[in-house]
Order: structure tokens, then C-alpha cells, then sequence
């Protein structure tokens, strides 16, 4: 089955700097990655995916590049702000969409005002 | 509109107790997921159901764990004879299609004595 491995596991940075989050997977019939927000005694939240036939994708300050060769990606955050310190969790899945989600250990961002 | 919900939202266990998680996904969805979630850790999947049919309950991790969803919306996870280790944060979500993102609950926190 599908194996999802996220680095790092905490990081802290400062207000208004860049943060990087980065994921690999192990099966190459995945099509489909959901990067989740969720905050302490939350429920996650989707802030973002990208199907396999893309190979980056933009909203906002948030943006996900996927590499399929390499099987890997990665969720980036821009101009930082307190409020996006959270728990961040990748997610793969070779099912499209509404299949099971195999996800990362989570990586919690800690931003510094 | 409503998102998903989950009831209870806390519950305390003693070992050896039966437990019912009950789960009630946004209305008209179709496809309905029950997670895991360890502290610290990235939710697991459980299994999934596709209106009234469990298409997959491979990621129950014994026979004491039992999901329905007898009418194709409301669905209650089961767990007979709880153990210490089942202590965990049960997720549901569901999706309107098998393609289409999925949207999580709150979740059920059990804590087994």
C-alpha cells in the first residue's frame, strides 16, 4: 500500500518569512495529494490540493509543487502570519479524490510574531 | 450550510466497554470515511462507504471494530470491548462523489480507562 513520509516534523519561523513542508510517497499510482490544515482540537481543513496531471498549483500564499519522477511534494506558505501556525498534514491517494487518504505524520508550524 | 458532524465528542471508555461513534456527514454525500487518529500522529483510514455499501474495511484493526451505515447517511463506528490502545481521536468525512474532496468532522475523542 500507499507510504507517506513528511518533513519536518515542527517548524518554527518567523512572521512574514517562507515556509516549506515536504512530502514523499511511495506508490507511483497516485494520483492525487490534499495538503490539511488543523488546528489544535480541530477538525482538518483542505487548504489545498493537486492532481498528477499538474505539476504546481497557487492560491493565495499557499502554493503545492509535485514532482512525479521523484515522487515528491512539497506545500509552500508565503509572508507568513501568526495565524497560519497550525498542524499541516500531507495526504496521497491512487484513487482520485474520494478514495482513502494515506497521510504524513504532520509537520506543526510554529509562527513567531 | 452544515458541514459534518460527530457525536459525542468526547467519550471516556472503562476497558471492556462497547462504544458507538455516531457520524453525520453533509447531506447528499455519497462516499463516507472513518479515520483514526493517534496523538501526534496523521489520521489512518478505517473504512469507506459508498451510500449504504462498505466498499473497503481494510484498515479496521480487529473484528472488535464494526462500521454501518444502513441508510446511506448517518454511519456509527462500533467498538466492542475497548482496549487502552483504542484511545484516539475517530475522524469521519465524506464527500459528495467518489471524485470530490473530502470534508472531515470535528471527531469523536475516546479516551479508554
Amino acid at each position: 500500500g500507499e507510504n507517506v513520509e513528511q518533513h519536518p516534523s515542527t517548524l518554527s519561523v518567523q512572521e512574514g518569512d517562507s515556509a516549506v513542508i515536504k512530502c514523499t510517497y511511495s506508490d507511483s499510482a497516485s494520483n492525487y495529494f490534499p495538503w490539511y490544515k488543523q488546528e489544535l482540537g480541530k477538525r482538518p481543513q483542505l487548504i489545498i490540493d493537486i492532481r498528477s496531471n499538474v505539476g504546481e498549483k497557487k492560491d493565495q500564499r499557499i502554493a503545492v509543487t509535485l514532482n512525479k519522477t521523484a515522487k515528491h511534494f512539497s506545500l509552500h506558505i508565503t509572508e507568513t502570519q501568526p495565524e497560519d501556525s497550525a498542524v499541516y498534514f500531507c495526504a496521497a491517494t491512487p484513487g482520485g479524490a474520494g478514495n482513502m487518504l494515506t497521510f504524513g505524520g504532520g509537520t506543526r508550524l510554529m509562527v513567531k510574531p | 450550510g452544515a458541514g459534518v458532524s460527530q457525536s459525542p465528542r468526547y467519550k471516556v471508555a472503562k476497558r471492556g466497554q462497547d462504544v458507538a461513534l455516531r457520524c453525520d456527514p453533509i447531506s447528499g454525500h455519497v462516499s463516507l470515511f472513518w479515520y483514526q487518529q493517534a496523538l501526534g500522529q496523521g489520521p489512518e483510514f478505517l473504512t469507506y462507504f459508498q451510500n449504504e455499501a462498505q466498499l473497503d474495511k481494510s484498515g479496521l484493526p480487529s473484528d472488535r471494530f464494526f462500521a454501518e451505515r444502513p441508510e446511506g447517511s448517518v454511519s456509527t463506528l462500533k467498538i466492542q470491548r475497548t482496549q487502552q490502545e483504542d484511545s484516539a481521536v475517530y475522524l469521519c468525512a465524506s464527500s459528495l462523489f467518489p471524485a470530490n474532496e473530502q470534508f472531515f468532522g470535528p471527531g469523536t475523542r475516546l479516551t479508554v480507562l
